[in-house]
């Protein structure tokens, strides 16, 4: 039991490049999220996906898109990247399909954008 | 709006002193409140989770508290010990999403 995985643990990219970060999770939980960690900004929260199918947009949208792809995992999409978008990347997970329970967190994905 | 703050932003003391972390929020109409840690280069680790009709939960040495009429939770950590150095995060939920505080740096010195 792996709980929540991401892939790449770290990227740079150049100003306009795309790329795509992977989550997977095997708690068979049915919602994901995914967050950006900025210092002293805390966790803001890009995308999630309340289940299978749905998706709906955090605090921090723009310039990003994701994919539930099945229930196990969860795509974000930088098109074009930006030096803003600079950040640590956290996918989480949690049962039940409400913000209102213990959310379960991958390891995180480093981005450096030159 | 909900807005979380942490104050102090980092903390160290003696081993074996009881750690206080605070955390304030600004809606009271929250449905939980949920304490995490982070280790450096890690992910989150759920501690505790205080739903809004409790007052608190405990987990052997921590224990966390929610008052939702004047905004505050407190996670106390008995007896510190050098293991619980990391970086200790408060989140609230507001119904549709979680509002993360800017996090308490904890040093516990042997």
């Amino acid at each position: 039991n792996a709980g929540v995985t991401q892939t790449p643990k770290f990227q740079v990219l150049k100003t306009g490049q795309s790329m795509t970060l992977q989550c997977a999770q095997d708690m068979n939980h049915n919602s994901m999220y995914w967050y950006r960690q900025d210092p002293g900004m805390g966790l803001r929260l890009i995308y999630y996906s309340a289940s299978e199918g749905t998706t709906d947009k955090g605090e921090v949208p723009n310039g990003y898109n994701v994919s539930r792809l099945n229930k196990r995992e969860f795509s974000l999409r930088l098109e074009s990247a930006a030096p803003s978008q600079t950040s640590v990347y956290f996918c989480a997970s949690s049962k039940q399909g409400a913000f209102s329970e213990t959310q379960y967190f991958g390891p995180g994905t480093r981005l450096l954008v030159l | 709006k909900q807005e979380v703050t942490q104050i102090p932003a980092a903390l160290s003391v003696p081993e074996g002193e009881n750690l206080v972390l605070n955390c304030s929020f600004t809606d009271s109409a929250i449905y939980n409140l949920q304490w995490f840690r982070q280790d450096p280069g890690k992910g989150l680790t759920s501690l505790l989770l205080i739903q809004s009709s409790q007052r608190e939960q405990t987990s052997g040495r921590l224990n966390a508290s929610l008052d939702k009429s004047s905004g505050r939770s407190t996670l106390y950590i008995a007896a510190s010990q050098p293991g619980d150095s990391a970086t200790y995060l408060c989140a609230g939920d507001a119904g549709n999403k979680l509002t993360f505080g800017g996090g308490t740096r904890v040093l516990v010195k042997p």
